[in-house]
């Protein structure tokens, strides 16, 4: 099973629309990550936790919220989606400086 | 602020042809260089890393040497093969004292393509 799993992989939503993405992971590790991916631009930052009582706004947070329900489990909301957040995103997870992604979840809001 | 700069792409190779993707940062303190690679569909995976000026990472053929005098951690292979066509990222992760988050700043990405 993959230490880093991501729900939903493919999510086609409309503008105005709350969305959740959810990240669980089985490594164990205190800090987890939410990025995107826009082509030619390289990953973003958008949040990251420290642990379940840490929450931090990265370098492009504006339009996004997250939750860290447990250790495991890092969930990134979309309170209401615009077409420019049109991306991939993907979580990760972190012991020290070495970082383990997930497969990525494909958003696409018209 | 940190930065990575990374060669443009997309770099298109024959099989069997030697590979250099040239990676240069900016950063305050001591950080720790990577490379990753996404093939296609799938989320970023750890190829190599140094740690410190000097040190080598290497992994599938792949290496990179981190140069504190140039600022560079450039990623070459002698042969490359048809299964090395991804994308390769290059990153820092500066752990300053007190915050040591473990940030990762990365560059661009680079796509390769290797044709038999």
């Amino acid at each position: 099973d993959a230490d880093v799993t991501q729900t939903p992989r493919n999510r086609i939503t409309k503008t105005g629309k709350r969305i959740m993405l959810e990240c669980s992971q089985t490594k164990g590790h205190d800090r987890m990550y939410w990025y995107r991916q826009d082509p030619g631009l390289g990953l973003q930052l958008i949040y990251y936790s420290f642990d379940v009582k840490d929450i931090n706004k990265g370098e492009i947070s504006d339009g996004y919220s997250v939750s860290r329900q447990a250790q495991a489990k890092f969930s990134l909301s979309l309170e209401s989606a615009i077409p420019n957040q049109t991306a991939l995103y993907f979580c990760a997870t972190s012991d020290l400086d070495e970082q383990f992604f997930g497969p990525g979840t494909r958003l696409t809001v018209l | 602020g940190n930065s990575v700069t990374q060669m443009e792409g997309p770099v298109t190779l024959s099989e069997e042809a030697f590979l250099t993707i040239n990676c240069t940062y900016t950063a305050t303190g001591y950080p720790s260089l990577f490379w990753y690679v996404q093939y296609p569909g799938e989320g970023l995976q750890l190829l190599l890393k140094a740690t410190k000026a000097d040190d080598k990472g290497s992994n599938k053929g792949f290496e990179a040497t981190y140069r504190k005098e140039t600022t560079s951690f450039h990623l070459e292979k002698g042969s490359v093969q048809v299964s090395d066509s991804a994308v390769y990222f290059c990153a820092l992760s500066s752990l300053a004292g007190g915050t040591s988050y473990g940030k990762l700043t990365f560059g661009q990405g680079t796509i390769l393509t290797v044709h038999p």
